[in-house]
């Protein structure tokens, strides 16, 4: 069964910037997407980019290009980097795998990301 | 952007209950929607995939319907452990977008 993990910094400052890792286990990156959501508290999901191995990539046009993703086939990993973060983007982090569908089978528990001074 | 709209947004049920949450896209989207259930602190679940499918292992009360841009999650009988929030969400266009959600409560 595949399973997703976030791991992060719970706090980073505002202006800097925000750097998540997601590890898979019980399968490979292969040629899926991978997707980056977020989860403000007491408010909804918000989708914020994906990309698979082949190079293709596409974020949410909110984030105003601070998003970038990458993926570690060698380490079986995804990776996000949001820059110039403020309050606004305090959430909880998620990383999710398409499955049938476009839709996302495949999730990890969320980590919770804290932007404050 | 498809904005994706859910009514209602709270839901008040008992055990046994038959409910049906609604999803309507501001634009066609074809059969290109999913359902999740997301209980706080846990991952999202799949539900439906491609406004119909059953995703594996969940349980036959739940279906999907529509296309479009009109869309129904049924619960033929509420369980205890289907009291949840539930999303509705996109695949048709750039960028993928979620319903408000719907929470249903006891």
């Amino acid at each position: 069964q595949v399973q997703l993990h976030e791991s992060g910094p719970g706090l980073v400052k505002p202006s800097e910037t925000l750097s998540l890792t997601c590890t898979v286990s019980g399968g490979s990156l292969g040629s899926y997407f991978w997707n980056w959501i977020r989860q403000p508290a007491g408010k909804g999901l918000e989708w914020l980019g994906h990309i698979n191995s082949g190079g293709s990539a596409h974020q949410n046009p909110s984030l105003m290009s601070r998003l970038t993703m990458s993926l570690d086939t060698s380490k079986n990993q995804l990776s996000l980097k949001l820059t110039s973060v403020t309050a606004a983007d305090t959430a909880v982090y998620y990383c999710g795998r398409d499955w049938s569908g476009a839709a996302m089978a495949f999730w990890g528990q969320g980590t919770q990301v804290t932007v404050s001074s | 952007d498809i904005q994706m709209t859910q009514s209602p947004s709270t839901l008040s049920a008992s055990v046994g209950d038959r409910v049906t949450i609604t999803c309507r896209a501001s634009q066609y989207i074809d059969n290109w929607l999913a359902w999740y259930q997301h209980k706080p602190g846990k991952a999202p679940k799949l539900l439906i995939y491609k406004a119909s499918s059953l995703e594996s292992g969940v349980p036959s009360r739940f279906s999907g319907s529509g296309s479009g841009t009109e869309f129904t999650l049924t619960i033929s009988s509420l369980q205890p452990d289907d009291f949840s929030t539930y999303y509705c969400q996109q695949s048709n266009s750039y960028p993928r977008t979620f319903g408000q959600g719907t929470k249903v409560e006891i």
